[in-house]
């Protein structure tokens, strides 16, 4: 069963960081790509970004480029958000969400939220 | 980036009744066109992939059709736990985008 479970939100400051994790088991990780997709409360899906299985293609959107950093490490199965120099309007639930290999997207995790406020 | 719109925003309907779903792309996206359902606390849920093709488990009275830049997601006969939110989504080009959302109310 493929299983993707978020972690690492919580209350941070404007101008913090915060390192989101995402642990993946039932599948194949290393051979597949993952993706960040967030939703603001009361809101829409918004995209964020997407790393290939090797790590050889990395995609962000314009919203988090230069401020988030998508990663993985597929020896622990895992899958990471870097995100600096946050902003209110970064508050959102943010969820890992894994690619078949023809790059649909099928599988989400529950989701981890993050607050930025002071 | 390619712009999704979905209508209607939202679609108040009875059980038993046919919903049809709008999502329009700013652009072509061939049929490179997902689906996905949301419920409220839940995480979104894949229906419909490449256009017309139902995901694992989703029951037949959810089809998609279309191509290009129209496409239509459509629940034949709504049973009570399809009102919920459903997106659009296309993987064609970079960046990923979803569409707004349309609601399935029950009326």
């Amino acid at each position: 069963e493929v299983q993707l479970v978020e972690s690492g939100g919580g209350l941070v400051q404007p101008g913090g960081s915060l390192r989101l994790s995402c642990a993946a088991s039932g599948f194949s990780f290393s051979n597949s790509g993952m993706n960040w997709v967030r939703q603001a409360p009361g809101k829409g899906l918004e995209w964020v970004a997407y790393i290939s299985g090797s790590s050889g293609f990395i995609y962000h959107a314009d919203s988090v480029k230069g401020r988030f950093s998508i990663s993985r490490d597929n020896a622990k199965n895992s899958l990471y958000l870097q995100m600096n120099s946050l902003r209110a309007e970064d508050t959102a639930v943010y969820y890992c969400a894994r690619d078949t290999s023809g790059y649909v997207t099928d599988y989400w995790g529950q989701g981890t939220l993050v607050t930025v406020s002071s | 980036e390619i712009v999704l719109t979905q209508s209607p925003a939202t679609l108040s309907l009875s059980p038993g009744e046919r919903a049809t779903l709008s999502c329009r792309a700013s652009q072509n996206v061939n049929s490179q066109l997902a689906w996905f359902q949301q419920k409220p606390g839940q995480a979104p849920r894949l229906l419909i992939y490449d256009a017309t093709n139902r995901a694992i488990g989703i029951p037949a009275r959810f089809s998609g059709s279309g191509s290009g830049t129209d496409f239509t997601l459509t629940i034949s006969s709504l049973e009570p736990e399809d009102f919920a939110v459903y997106y659009c989504q296309q993987r064609s080009k970079w960046p990923r985008t979803f569409g707004q959302g349309t609601k399935v109310e029950i009326k």
